[in-house]
């Protein structure tokens, strides 16, 4: 089926631990954003990619790395985990970012937590 | 400093409309204010996004008003099915940084 999918659904790793998630879109769109969600924070935007192999950082991107070999593909890898990473992480996509006038698509997101 | 505004809930009953205001007051003139709805456990679901005149489709309607500085979102009539968090966002800068309001939890009663 065409979407975004993120994998796993659910993760619990222990603190220095390395860890990736996964984000899968079959739209062949070209920009693709990871989001936090945390209580009282809102969605933040981590890093994004605006074509493969071309990513930058938001808001909050320490801790993390990102790749985008593939324009369907944009892992997000937690080099060391630490409990402030603890949090729901979504990864969505656009076709267009000009103005904007293209909605974002949003996967089901992913539980991480760090013990 | 961009900056995007929401009420924290809003209630209504069933089959009544609800009115879900944002107030974005630093929008620039070419950046579409969208808004998108998060049912629990899942991720954020586009609803409608607009540029300066009102929108409409078959979820919502999307009020801008004149100077752009703020939007309602509509719901006609809402359902037990529209109790969510609802975001307002808009663009705020050319690399993909969507600002997103902290958003409205609308309470739907039988």
């Amino acid at each position: 089926d065409a979407g975004i999918t993120q994998s796993p659904r659910y993760k619990i790793t222990e603190t220095g631990r390395q860890v990736t998630l996964m984000c899968h879109q079959t739209w062949s769109h070209s920009y693709m954003f990871w989001y936090r969600q945390d209580l009282g924070h809102g969605l933040r935007l981590i890093y994004y990619s605006a074509a493969a192999d071309i990513t930058d950082k938001g808001e909050v991107p320490d801790g993390y790395v990102v790749s985008r070999s593939k324009t369907e593909n944009f892992p997000l890898t937690l080099e060391s985990a630490t409990r402030s990473q603890t949090s729901v992480y979504f990864c969505a996509s656009t076709r267009l970012m000009t103005g904007a006038n293209s909605p974002l698509h949003f996967g089901n997101g992913t539980r991480l937590t760090v013990t | 400093d961009a900056k995007t505004t929401q009420p924290n809930s809003m209630e209504s009953n069933e089959e009544e409309p609800v009115h879900l205001p944002c107030n974005h007051s630093t929008i620039s003139g070419t950046d579409y204010i969208h808004w998108y709805r998060q049912l629990p456990s899942q991720g954020p679901e586009y609803v409608i996004h607009g540029l300066t005149s009102n929108v409409n489709n078959r979820m919502a309607s999307l009020a801008i008003a004149e100077d752009r500085k703020s939007s309602t979102l509509i719901l006609h009539r809402a359902t037990l099915r529209d109790a969510a968090v609802y975001y307002c966002a808009w663009l705020t800068d050319s690399w993909g940084k969507f600002q997103f309001g902290a958003g409205t939890q609308v309470v739907v009663t039988p």
